[in-house]
C-alpha cells in the first residue's frame, strides 16, 4: 500500500511556464510535507516545505498547496526554468523520524 | 552547510562479497537513514536510526544489515551481495524537531551507485 503517490511520472513544459507537480496520500498521520529536487548522479535537496496547519506555502518561483480534506498536495514553479529539470520528490512524516516518499515526477523544462 | 559523505560514488562487487557502504554527517543530527533508489520506484527505506547503537527497520530491510557506533557515522552492510542489489543508495540525516522551519528535512549524500555482478 503505497501511502505517498506522484501519479504522474514525467512532466514536460515550456520555459517561462508553470509547472504543476502533484502529490496524494492516504495516511491521516502524516501533518509535514515536503518537496525535494534530485539532479542526476547527485542526492535529493530539500526545496520547500508545508505544514498541515498551513494551506500554503511560498518560497520564490515555488509554492506548495496542500488541500487536507483531498490530501492532496501540489508543487507550482512559476516561471519554470530549465535549470529547474530534475526529478522532484514528494515526501510526507508523521512527526519525528522517517519520511515516507513518492517515486518522483520527472520534469523536463524546454528553453 | 550540512555536509552528508558517502565513502564511494561507484562501486562493484562481486556476488556473494560482503560490502560496507560508509556515511558520515558533520552537523550532530540525530537521525540517519539509509535509501535505495530504483528507476520507478522512488526512495525505499532500508534502515534508519535515531540515536548511536540504535536502528529500526524500514520497508526493505532484507539482505542488509546497520551499524552506528558513533553519532556521526552510518553504515550499510550487504552480508552477501546479490544482483538484485545493483542500486543507487543514498544517505540522509536530519536533527530531532526542534526547529520548526527545519522540522523533517533531511540531507542526503551524493549516493554510491553499487553494481553487483
Amino acid at each position: 500500500d503505497q501511502q505517498v503517490k506522484q501519479n504522474s511520472p514525467s512532466l514536460s513544459v515550456q520555459e517561462g511556464r508553470i509547472s504543476i507537480l502533484n502529490c496524494d496520500y492516504t495516511n491521516s498521520m502524516f501533518d509535514y510535507f515536503l518537496w525535494y529536487k534530485k539532479y542526476p548522479a547527485e542526492g535529493p535537496t530539500f526545496l520547500i516545505s508545508i505544514s498541515s496547519i498551513k494551506d500554503k506555502n511560498e518560497d520564490g518561483r515555488f509554492t506548495v498547496f496542500l488541500n487536507k480534506s483531498a490530501k492532496h498536495l501540489s508543487l507550482h514553479i512559476v516561471p519554470s526554468q530549465p535549470g529547474d529539470s530534475a526529478v522532484y520528490f514528494c515526501a510526507a512524516t508523521p512527526g519525528a523520524g522517517k519520511s515516507t516518499f513518492g517515486d518522483g515526477t520527472t520534469l523536463t523544462v524546454k528553453p | 552547510d550540512v555536509k552528508v559523505t558517502q565513502s564511494s560514488r561507484y562501486l562493484v562487487k562481486r556476488t556473494g562479497e560482503k560490502v560496507f557502504l560508509e556515511c558520515v554527517q558533520d552537523m550532530d543530527h540525530e537521525n540517519m537513514f539509509w535509501y535505495r533508489q530504483d528507476p520507478g520506484l522512488g526512495l525505499r527505506l532500508i534502515y534508519f536510526s535515531y540515536d548511536v547503537k540504535m536502528k529500526e527497520k524500514g520497508d526493505i530491510p532484507e539482505g542488509y544489515s546497520v551499524s552506528r557506533e558513533k553519532k556521526e557515522r552510518f553504515s550499510l552492510i550487504l552480508e552477501s551481495a546479490s544482483t538484485n542489489q545493483t542500486s543507487m543508495y543514498l544517505c540522509a540525516s536530519s536533527s530531532l524537531p526542534r526547529d520548526s522551519d527545519r522540522f523533517g528535512i533531511q540531507y542526503f549524500g551524493a549516493g554510491t551507485r553499487l553494481s553487483v555482478l
